[in-house]
């Protein structure tokens, strides 16, 4: 089990905005960051600490947290953002990087 | 250009072992601390272990703690993960990730190909 949970799935209509959350305990103390996934390739990092955006990001997309959830809108969502997302962090003991489980994420 | 690449994989029978290699180029690698990342078949992410810059703090995932050694040669770029006593579970793909430069720990801003651990009789 994780200690980081996301949706399995979620669905946004072509050019609408979408949220993709992940809630844990550790997120109350530790920022998440999050990983597009394509079929066949490797994560690719698209969101890290309070609402960083590596270089080559689109910036349609952006993150946030409150509380106990940490979550990645994708706004004006693109055919291409169709894949698996995931967050990371610490877990509550602050010794271990944990997961959540992956949003599948399609594009309508 | 930042190149992680992972070698190594292959199929190995439960209890055996297994000794993955991560080659960096692009970055001065003794600059950077390094996470391996596995994926089994269909599954989601799951972190492994991590390094320190200098080697000398590594990290264990509970589900691979005494069984993994992961450790680097700053000399030579490379790190390598031995994987003993395997089990069934720890078929995956194996990524070696970056940790950006500017944190400690994570997030990891570039990943190698993968390198498939696969673990059956």
């Amino acid at each position: 089990s994780s200690e980081l949970t996301q949706d399995p799935a979620v669905s946004v209509a072509l050019g609408q905005t979408v949220r993709i959350t992940c809630q844990g305990d550790s997120l109350r103390r530790y920022f998440a960051s999050w990983y597009q996934q394509r079929p066949g390739q490797a994560p690719v990092l698209v969101i890290h600490g309070k609402n960083n955006r590596p270089s080559g990001i689109p910036d349609r997309f952006s993150g946030s947290s409150s509380g106990n959830t940490a979550s990645l809108t994708i706004a004006g969502a693109q055919a291409e953002d169709e894949a698996d997302y995931y967050c990371t962090s610490r877990d509550t003991s602050g010794l271990h990087l944990v997961f959540g489980g992956g949003t599948k994420l399609t594009v309508l | 250009e930042v190149q992680l690449v992972e070698s190594g994989g292959g199929l190995v029978q439960p209890g055996g072992s297994l000794r993955l290699s991560c080659a960096a180029s692009g970055f001065t690698f003794s600059s950077y601390e390094i996470n391996w990342v596995r994926q089994a078949p269909g599954r989601g992410l799951e972190w492994v272990s991590y390094i320190s810059r200098s080697g000398t703090t590594v990290y264990y995932a509970e589900s691979v703690k005494g069984r993994f050694t992961l450790s680097r040669d700053n000399a030579r770029n490379s790190l390598s993960l031995q994987m003993n006593s395997l089990r069934v579970e720890d078929t995956a793909v194996y990524y070696c990730a970056r940790v950006l430069g500017s944190s400690t720990w994570y997030p990891f801003d570039h990943w190698g190909q993968g390198t498939l651990v696969t673990v059956s009789s």
